[in-house]
């Protein structure tokens, strides 16, 4: 099984400031990463599929890099709504999708 | 719209089975693969396995292999899911999500999401 971990657990911001997620795998997943936001009580919402392409809808200033073993969601300016944990999933290794532990996005 | 309405709440006894249901409505249902996700209170996300909903072919995780069935209901636009044999640590909120891609192109990522059903289980 693919093992993701993600770091920071925790990351303590403002609004307007700018946000890094790293996301890293126990072996290579190619580009074959997402990311996605969870609010409190509510479903995930998909941001960014194969490491780099935003989902439907999603703004500008999530973007997503990497490839392998080393994958970056980066927010540019944090917005009040932005707020949220955010995990990211793998799809490299059938058929047994994980996810990583997540990151809370909090504010300062 | 496209969305995904899931069944209520449930509690159930330790060795008891659930059974959850999702309807899907505004997409065609048999053009995408269904997912199911589960969540335990306060941890991460779990990937359970997905069902084609045009051929009725699943696939699970290994770790729940033997203990769930995925099915599906086209007359009705609605999938299943099925766990047994419960253990308190199956204690979770279960999603259903529809896959990105289309039938037979699934790609493993879920762009729509239920709400989740809340599944307790408790002596």
């Amino acid at each position: 099984e693919i093992v993701l971990t993600q770091s920071p657990a925790t990351l303590s911001l403002s609004p307007g400031e700018r946000a890094t997620l790293s996301c890293r795998a126990s072996q290579s997943v190619s580009s074959y990463l997402a990311w996605y936001q969870q609010k409190p009580g509510q479903a995930p919402r998909l941001l960014i599929y194969d490491a780099s392409n935003r989902a439907t809808g999603i703004p500008a200033r999530f973007s997503g890099s990497g490839s392998g073993t080393d994958f970056t969601l980066t927010i540019s300016s944090l917005e009040p709504e932005d707020f949220a944990v955010y995990y990211c999933q793998q799809r490299s290794n059938w058929p047994s999708w994980t996810f990583g532990q997540g990151t809370k996005v909090e504010i300062k | 719209q496209v969305q995904l309405v899931q069944s209520g709440a449930e509690v159930k006894k330790p060795g008891a089975s659930v059974k959850v249901s999702c309807k899907a409505s505004g997409y065609t249902f048999t053009g995408y693969y269904m997912h199911w996700v589960r969540q335990a209170p306060g941890q991460g996300l779990e990937w359970m396995g997905r069902i084609n909903p045009n051929s009725g072919g699943t696939n699970y995780a290994q770790k729940f292999q033997g203990r769930v069935t995925m099915t599906r209901d086209t007359s009705i636009s609605t999938a299943y899911m099925e766990l047994s044999r419960l253990r308190s640590d199956d204690t979770a909120v279960y999603y259903c999500a529809r896959d990105l891609g289309v039938v037979p192109a699934a790609i493993n990522y879920m762009d729509v999401w239920g709400k989740g059903t809340t599944v307790t289980v408790s002596s």
